[in-house]
């Protein structure tokens, strides 16, 4: 069956330090998204991709970047990580206009 | 901007009762998709249903049904028959276009968490 991953599922992390948060999905989509979901805010789009070496920015970009060097895999990169950038990373696809997105099962990452 | 404001914080349903959760919408594309999450208590997003901006018919899927009113911007989730397993946080998103057609990304609601009592 078709899926989508996530990796780590929980990550602790110092300020300043990068990290890469792992998202690979098995749908054949083009269309990958980032979102981070904090209380009282729902879930924002950091940065999405609508297929191979395509990235845009979301709502919430700032100190996040993406890379999009095949179909499967969407990875998010924390520059340098901040006490702020404390949440919960989902990342989902779909196959378009329509359609439902699939999101993975979310990472929980805490900068200390 | 785009918006969705789901101004119901929480709510409380006795189970096997309809609950109606609300959402409104700001935008002024012509087209433009509606969608419905749950969220249990286990963190994963489950889809629940779709509605184009273009569909005449409410959506429903099973117990689930979506109040579609277009004119006054709103996309109302409506659940019958609650049960014990619908207990979660619900999240209402919207799908913008843009002149290049559906943009496929999704604006959040800050979610209503629904509790359903026995």
């Amino acid at each position: 069956d078709a899926e989508i991953t996530q990796s780590p599922r929980h990550k602790i992390t110092e300020t300043g330090r990068q990290v890469t948060l792992a998202c690979h999905q098995t749908w054949n989509h083009n269309n990958m998204f980032w979102y981070r979901q904090d209380l009282g805010h729902g879930l924002r789009l950091i940065h999405y991709s609508y297929g191979v070496q395509d990235t845009n920015k979301g709502e919430v970009s700032d100190g996040y970047s993406v890379s999009r060097s095949n179909t499967e895999d969407l990875p998010l990169t924390l520059e340098s990580a901040a006490s702020s950038q404390t949440s919960v990373y989902f990342c989902a696809s779909t196959r378009g206009a329509g359609y439902e997105q699939y999101f993975g099962p979310g990472t929980r990452l805490t900068v200390t | 901007a785009q918006k969705i404001t789901q101004t119901q914080p929480g709510m409380f349903v006795q189970e096997k009762e309809a609950v109606t959760l609300d959402c409104t919408y700001d935008t002024s594309d012509q087209s433009y998709g509606l969608f419905w999450y749950k969220q249990p208590s286990s963190g994963e997003m489950i889809f629940l249903i779709y509605q184009g901006s273009y569909d005449e018919q409410n959506a429903t899927e099973g117990r689930y049904s979506l109040n579609f009113q277009k004119a006054r911007k709103s996309a109302n989730l409506v659940i019958s028959a609650s049960q014990l397993g619908d207990s979660a946080m619900y999240f209402c998103a919207m799908s913008p276009w843009n002149y290049g057609g559906a943009t496929n990304k999704l604006i959040f609601g800050t979610g209503t968490l629904l509790a359903v009592q026995p």
